[in-house]
């Protein structure tokens, strides 16, 4: 059975860089795109990026552009999420998604929460 | 990227039909037939229900349901069960080859 676990969250200060990862298994990772995406405390889901099956494109929301990546290492069944410059609205639990083609979140794993404060 | 457009609330009582609604432009729901839905029990992670507009992942009840007129899509529960109880959230693709999401609904079974 497909299963998403990310890790990595905790609590860093505003301008600090912190490092997600979303480990997977139960499908043949290398085959598919996957998505980050968050939501505040108490609000909804806010899509963070996307990344296709081999890295060659990566598509982030204009809310994290040029402050977030997005990596794969299919070697390792491994997604990651590089956050940098982070503030305090980014604060919020951190999912990961399976995509399914063409263009859907089918798997999520349980969340992993970025507080980011002073 | 603007959101797109939820009621922030619905409410039904059990056996009874609620339908949701999500409200984009041509640019996402309008352009595509890429509209999915997702239910959110608190502290929970979301979970599927429907993909591009109409389609049920297998072990989803035939009670949940989608359509899509235009640039707004619909998810209606028929026969409402007390664990529909729950936030419900749509969302689409868009021409930028993102993702966007609506708002939320909180759907209350009385």
């Amino acid at each position: 059975q497909v299963q998403l676990v990310e890790s990595g969250g905790g609590v860093v200060q505003p301008g600090r860089s912190l490092r997600l990862s979303c480990a997977a298994s139960g499908f043949t990772f290398s085959n598919f795109g996957m998505h980050w995406v968050r939501q505040a405390p108490g609000k909804g889901l806010e899509w963070v990026g996307v990344i296709w099956s081999d890295g060659s494109n990566k598509y982030y929301a204009d809310s994290v552009k040029g402050r977030f990546t997005i990596s794969r290492d299919n070697s390792k069944n491994t997604l990651y999420l590089q956050m940098n410059s982070l503030r305090v609205e980014d604060t919020g639990v951190y999912y990961c998604a399976k995509n399914n083609w063409p263009h859907y979140c089918d798997y999520w794993g349980q969340g992993t929460l970025v507080t980011v404060s002073s | 990227q603007s959101a797109l457009t939820q009621p922030a609330s619905v409410s039904g009582s059990p056996g009874q039909s609620i339908t949701i609604s999500c409200t984009g432009t041509s640019s996402d729901v309008g352009g595509y037939n890429y509209v999915s839905w997702f239910q959110q029990h608190p502290g929970k992670a979301p979970k599927l229900m429907i993909y591009e507009v109409s389609n049920r992942p297998s072990g989803v009840s035939n009670r949940f349901s989608g359509s899509k007129s235009g640039n707004s899509a619909s998810l209606t529960i028929s026969g409402l069960q007390t664990e529909d109880e729950a936030d419900y959230y749509c969302s689409s693709y868009t021409s930028s080859s993102t993702l966007v999401f609506g708002g939320g609904t909180k759907l209350t079974v009385l």
